[in-house]
């Protein structure tokens, strides 16, 4: 079965800049996830939706960062605008809605701010 | 809050050698627990994962133990070569609420030649 697809693969944006990305997750995976991987630290999740709807977004950081689901199928994940801290690899990740939830992981986005 | 703590951050070992990779949590009610490898660019993919209805798990030269009385697991490898350099995260999650996972920090492991 074909895997998470997210683009862009690398992003190099300035400062203040806007940035967006794009999460397309496995067929009939009701639950998609964003994280943010910090160089030398574990992925941290920042949004989860199940289906077209937000059950956690505790970890994201509201005033810069935005993410939507529509349709229950593809995401995207919003930075505007981007400070330097930002710079990580943004992961996407889906699961099945059932008692395993095991999740699956796209190749992620390289964000660096420069 | 919900914690995963990961020791230890960087291991090196001999090839054919053993390597273990140990997890502690801090959420009583967690009830899953999967191990990814992620090498150098590339996504966590997940190698092995355990439930807290068993003790230990294993699959060829990868293992995993759990001791829920602790908050304890750990990930073993046998045999390592060096195509088990990457890095290592486990992830604990609880049925409570989201079913979200909380990552440890990561394990670089080197397998020497």
């Amino acid at each position: 079965e074909a895997g998470v697809a997210q683009s862009p693969r690398y992003k190099i944006i300035e400062k203040r800049q806007s940035v967006a990305f794009w999460c397309n997750p496995i067929s009939g995976h009701a639950t998609l996830y964003w994280y943010q991987q910090i160089l030398g630290q574990g992925p941290k999740l920042l949004i989860q939706f199940q289906n077209n709807g937000v059950v956690d977004d505790s970890q994201l950081p509201k005033d810069r960062f935005s993410a939507e689901r529509l349709k229950g199928v593809d995401s995207t994940l919003k930075i505007q605008p981007a400070k330097l801290e930002d710079s990580a690899v943004y992961l996407c990740a889906s699961s099945l809605l059932d008692y395993l939830n095991i999740q699956y992981f796209g190749a992620g986005t390289r964000l660096s701010v420069l | 809050g919900e914690n995963v703590e990961q020791h230890p951050s960087t291991l090196s070992v001999q090839e054919g050698d053993s390597a273990v990779i140990k997890c502690t949590y801090s959420d009583s009610a967690s009830n899953y627990f999967p191990w990814y490898k992620q090498e150098l660019g590339k996504r966590p993919q997940l190698i092995i994962d355990i439930r807290s209805n068993v003790g230990e798990k294993k699959d060829q030269r990868i293992a995993v133990t759990l001791n829920k009385t602790a908050k304890h697991f750990s990930l073993h490898i046998t045999e390592t070569q060096p195509e088990d350099s990457a890095v290592y995260f486990c992830a604990a999650s609880s049925p409570s609420g989201t079913y979200k996972y909380i990552f440890g920090t990561g394990t670089r492991l080197k397998v020497l030649a």
